[in-house]
C-alpha cells in the first residue's frame, strides 16, 4: 500500500544552524506533500505545503524541495530556534482518493542551545 | 476562530471496556478525519468523512471501532471491546474540502490508555 516514511527518527542541531528533515513516498498519485510539526501534548500543526508539479517552495524561514524522480521530500529549517524543537511529519494528499490524507513516521528535532 | 475540540483529553479503561471519544471540527469544514497516533509513530487514518458520508475507513478495525457524523458537524468515535494495543492518542482533524490548501487542522487529541 502506499506509504510515506522518513530516514533519520532524530535530529540534533545547533541553534542557529539550518535543519534538513527528509522524507521518501511511494504513491505516486499524491497531488501535495505537506510538513506538519508536533509539539510534545498537541496535535500536528501545519508548517508548508507543495505541489507536486513543484520542485520547490519557500516560506517563512522554511523552504521545502520536492524531487519527484527519487520521490523524496525535504524541509529545510533556516536558523533553526529552540521553538523549533518538536517531531516533524511529512504527509501526503491524494486528491482522487477524497484528499485522504496519508502521514508517515516523523523525525524529532533536537535543538541545542 | 475557534479550533477543533475534542473531549475527553485523557481516559483510562480496562481491556474489554467501551470507550467513546467526541470531536467539533471548525464551522464549515466538510471534510472531518480520525486519526490513531501511537507513541513513537506517525497518525493513522482510521476514518475520513465528507459531510455525513464515509470517505476512507479503509484502516478502521471495523470489528471494534466505530464512527459517526451525523448531520455533518460532530462526530463520535467509539471502541467496543478496547485492547491494550488501542492505547494511543487519537486525533480529529478538520479541513474544508476541494482543490485548494491542504491545510488540515487537528485538535489536541485523547489519550487513551487500556489497562
Amino acid at each position: 500500500g502506499e506509504s510515506v516514511g522518513l530516514h533519520l527518527p532524530t535530529l540534533s542541531v545547533q541553534e542557529g544552524d539550518n535543519s534538513i528533515i527528509n522524507c521518501a513516498y511511494s504513491n505516486s498519485a499524491s497531488d501535495y506533500f505537506i510538513w506538519y510539526k508536533q509539539e510534545s501534548g498537541k496535535g500536528p500543526q501545519f508548517i508548508i505545503d507543495i505541489r507536486s508539479n513543484m520542485d520547490k517552495r519557500q516560506g517563512q524561514r522554511v523552504t521545502v524541495l520536492l524531487n519527484k524522480t527519487v520521490k523524496h521530500l525535504s524541509l529545510q529549517i533556516a536558523a533553526t530556534q529552540p521553538g523549533d524543537s518538536a517531531v516533524y511529519f511529512c504527509a501526503e494528499r491524494e486528491r482522487a482518493a477524497g484528499n485522504k490524507l496519508t502521514f508517515g513516521g516523523g523525525t524529532r528535532v533536537l535543538v541545542k542551545p | 476562530e475557534a479550533g477543533v475540540a475534542q473531549s475527553p483529553r485523557y481516559k483510562i479503561i480496562e481491556k474489554r471496556q467501551s470507550v467513546a471519544f467526541w470531536c467539533n471540527p471548525i464551522s464549515g469544514h466538510a471534510t472531518l478525519y480520525w486519526y490513531q497516533q501511537i507513541l513513537g509513530q506517525g497518525p493513522k487514518l482510521l476514518i475520513q468523512f465528507q459531510n455525513n458520508g464515509v470517505v476512507d475507513d479503509s484502516q478502521l478495525p471495523k470489528d471494534r471501532f466505530s464512527a459517526e457524523r451525523l448531520k455533518g458537524v460532530d462526530s463520535t468515535l467509539k471502541i467496543q471491546p478496547a485492547k491494550l494495543e488501542d492505547s494511543a492518542v487519537y486525533l480529529c482533524a478538520s479541513s474544508l474540502p476541494g482543490t485548494g490548501g491542504t491545510e488540515a487542522f487537528f485538535g489536541q487529541g485523547t489519550r487513551l490508555t487500556v489497562v
